[in-house]
């Protein structure tokens, strides 16, 4: 079982529309979550982090946190042309062994205009 | 400002010819790794290291060296590159704690011919 699980997509959305990304995880006791911004050739940039059940909102982002399924979704709420980029679930994962994070694969979103 | 630098942003070489990647951060961050992405494969750890003089094999660390002889420097090393190392790299530092993100410098895009 891969332990961060995302769809590849593309997801496309209207501009405007809300995006839902999610991400599964294998580990029941991880603890920390984290969304990751990907432009084309760029470095991933951080944009959310989530520790706790629930929603954490940030501007047009929100988190969601639900451990008893062990999935994690970021909602971007009036998405925009500019958000158009692959969207990076990370997961600490007990016992992975090579790093504190492990990450997803990405999931590309596409916001059409 | 807080950032990892990570030099060349570009590199053209040929087969065998030896050549390092210079990463650096100055966050004072105990944990640092090198990433290498290439399309539909995700981000795949080539090395980490803990902490000063520590340093540990991560998912594809074949074909590369790293050294971690000062808190805040972290080179990869490829003695002798291939075409097959051909790929977009990153360095990324955090503290290496369970609640800790990465930063992640600006990338390296290697070419091997």
């Amino acid at each position: 079982q891969k332990e961060v699980e995302q769809n590849s997509g593309p997801l496309s959305v209207p501009e405007g529309a809300i995006a839902s990304l999610n991400c599964t995880y294998s580990d029941r006791g991880s603890q920390s979550f984290f969304w990751y911004r990907q432009y084309s050739g760029k470095s991933p940039e951080l944009i959310m982090s989530i520790y706790s059940n629930g929603d954490k909102e940030d501007g047009r982002f929100t988190a969601q946190l639900n451990k008893a399924s062990q999935y994690v979704s970021l909602l971007i709420r009036d998405s925009q042309p500019s958000d158009s980029a692959t969207y990076l679930c990370a997961v600490n994962i007990r016992n992975s062994g090579n790093t504190p994070l492990v990450f997803g694969k990405g999931t590309r979103l596409s916001v059409i205009a | 400002e807080a950032q990892v630098t990570q030099n060349p942003r570009y590199l053209i070489t040929v087969t065998g010819k030896k050549l390092t990647v210079t990463c650096s951060q100055n966050m004072n961050h105990e944990y640092m790794s090198w990433y290498r992405q290439d399309p539909g494969l995700g981000l795949r750890q080539i090395y980490y290291s803990m902490n000063v003089e520590v340093t540990d094999k991560g998912d594809v660390p074949e074909g590369y060296k790293v050294s971690r002889k000062e808190k805040r420097n972290f080179p990869l090393i490829l003695e002798s590159p291939s075409p097959n190392q051909t790929s977009l790299y990153f360095c990324a530092s955090g503290w290496g704690r369970v609640d800790s993100p990465l930063h992640f410098g600006n990338g390296t895009r290697l070419t091997v011919t």
